[in-house]
């Protein structure tokens, strides 16, 4: 069965400095993946995605993230930090297995310090 | 403006009353789904409809039910059923491609439910 985890609940970072969240996935089959962010009290948004074509994937807002199939991570990168960027963040695995239908991490509360 | 829009932004209801969420979108979109988010957990499935009039249950259907009489529309009822109803609900939609793809999902903004 597909799943996904992401390895920090929280991520703390200055402003100005790298931001790393880490995703790491399981799925029996080729795999779609995704990082939607959310700011508080709102819907989601799309980051990026990846669908089996280029493995370094660019999204909005100078994010981007790198697929690995040998290590099954999909970790979100971005060089400097905005403070617009405080939000929480998901990583979302999809595979035929489920026809699809994608299944979504438990989240990483990134946070920037002025 | 094409989006999904979600209302009330804030729900309360008293324990035992049966409520209903509305969710609309004029995306032209086959599929739509219903999530809810709790703290630390992450958006878990509740309901999901590629198509009118039928849909399927996700991952936490028990005490909830939907409908979708049209395309636009799939208003979400949380029942007295529901042990612990509080929380944030997310509706979204997509293209379905026939079950063979993964399609962006758009996120309504959400309706706080809060059972007191």
């Amino acid at each position: 069965a597909q799943s996904v985890t992401q390895l920090d609940s929280h991520v703390s970072v200055s402003e100005g400095t790298p931001v790393l969240l880490r995703c790491n996935y399981s799925s029996s089959y080729s795999p779609s993946l995704f990082w939607y962010v959310q700011h508080p009290n709102k819907g989601l948004q799309l980051l990026l995605k990846y669908t089996s074509a280029a493995t370094l994937v660019k999204g909005i807002n100078g994010f981007e993230a790198e697929f690995k199939k040998s290590e099954t991570s999909f970790h979100l990168t971005k060089p400097s930090a905005h403070m617009s960027d405080a939000a929480e963040y998901f990583c979302v695995v999809s595979d035929r297995r489920r026809s699809y239908i994608p299944t979504f991490g438990r989240g990483t509360s990134l946070i920037v310090h002025p | 403006d094409g989006g999904i829009t979600q209302s009330p932004k804030y729900l309360f209801r008293k324990e035992g009353q049966n409520v209903t969420l509305s969710c609309e979108q004029n995306l032209n979109h086959d599929a739509m789904y219903w999530y809810r988010q709790d703290p630390g957990q992450g958006l878990r499935l509740i309901y999901y409809s590629q198509i009118v009039n039928d849909f399927q249950k996700g991952d936490i259907a028990e005490g909830y039910s939907v409908s979708r009489e049209k395309k636009e529309s799939f208003p979400l009822t949380v029942t007295s059923a529901q042990k612990n109803p509080t929380a944030f609900y997310l509706c979204a939609s997509s293209i379905f491609s026939g079950g063979d793809s993964y399609n962006e999902q758009f996120f309504g903004p959400g309706t706080r439910l809060t059972v007191l």
